[in-house]
């Protein structure tokens, strides 16, 4: 069975650092990784997507890694701004499965 | 907004009573999903549908959730005799195809969500 657990739980940062979220999965037999934002009370945007096949995905400041033989997976933020607090979920897609599986979220906070 | 629409946005209920939460996915998108979140927790899956047929149910949903998509489009989610511990948002999202296909497929689209409070 698939686990998925994110480190730290929550984070709080003053604006302009460079941050790294970690996410872990227990089983490496996986199609892809996806990390998403969540504002509260509100649904999920798709921040990046990793394929299996893929080392990294880059999108403006987001980098996201995926080292998928070691089950881990990390979201680089570079120069954060406060408008980037909120929960970071990461999701796995495994093999024979048609549903992702969610870690528990890092809440981070970014302080003007 | 062509995104994925969820109604109510909040919900507040007594224990005991039933409600029901309505799902509009993005059109044309064949399947659907439905997740619970508690607070501090990442989303669980409680079931999902391809087209009109649910292919798939959680052990999380137990006999008083039901949940149906008639025609293919917009799914409705009940919940009979609500507990409190059924207090949670629920999220819909939809796919145009299978996810892992390789392609835009794969991406999961989520609403907003329905805030269910049971007192």
């Amino acid at each position: 069975k698939q686990e998925v657990t994110q480190i730290p739980a929550a984070l709080s940062v003053p604006e302009g650092e460079n941050l790294v979220l970690n996410c872990s999965f227990t089983d490496s037999a996986i199609y892809n990784l996806q990390w998403f934002r969540q504002d509260p009370g509100k649904g999920l945007t798709s921040l990046l997507l990793i394929q299996s096949s893929q080392r990294e995905q880059t999108s403006g400041r987001l980098n996201a890694s995926l080292d998928k033989s070691s089950g881990r997976s990390t979201l680089y933020i570079a120069a954060s701004q406060p408008g980037d607090s909120a929960t970071y979920l990461c999701a796995v897609l495994s093999y024979n499965t048609d549903k992702l599986i969610f870690g528990t979220g890092t809440r981070l906070q970014v302080f003007p | 907004d062509t995104g994925v629409s969820q109604d109510p946005r909040h919900k507040i209920t007594k224990r005991g009573q039933n409600v029901t939460f309505r799902c509009d996915p993005i059109s044309e998108h064949n399947r659907l999903y439905w997740y619970r979140q508690t607070l501090g927790q990442g989303p669980e899956f409680l079931t999902y549908f391809q087209n009109e047929a649910q292919l798939e149910k959680s052990r999380l949903l137990s006999d008083r959730f039901s949940a149906e998509r008639p025609k293919g489009s917009f799914s409705t989610l009940e919940i009979q005799r609500t507990e409190q511990g059924d207090s949670a948002m629920y999220l819909c999202a939809s796919s145009l195809g299978r996810l892992g296909q390789g392609t835009t497929n794969e991406k999961l689209f989520f609403g907003s969500g329905t805030q269910l409070s049971v007192l």
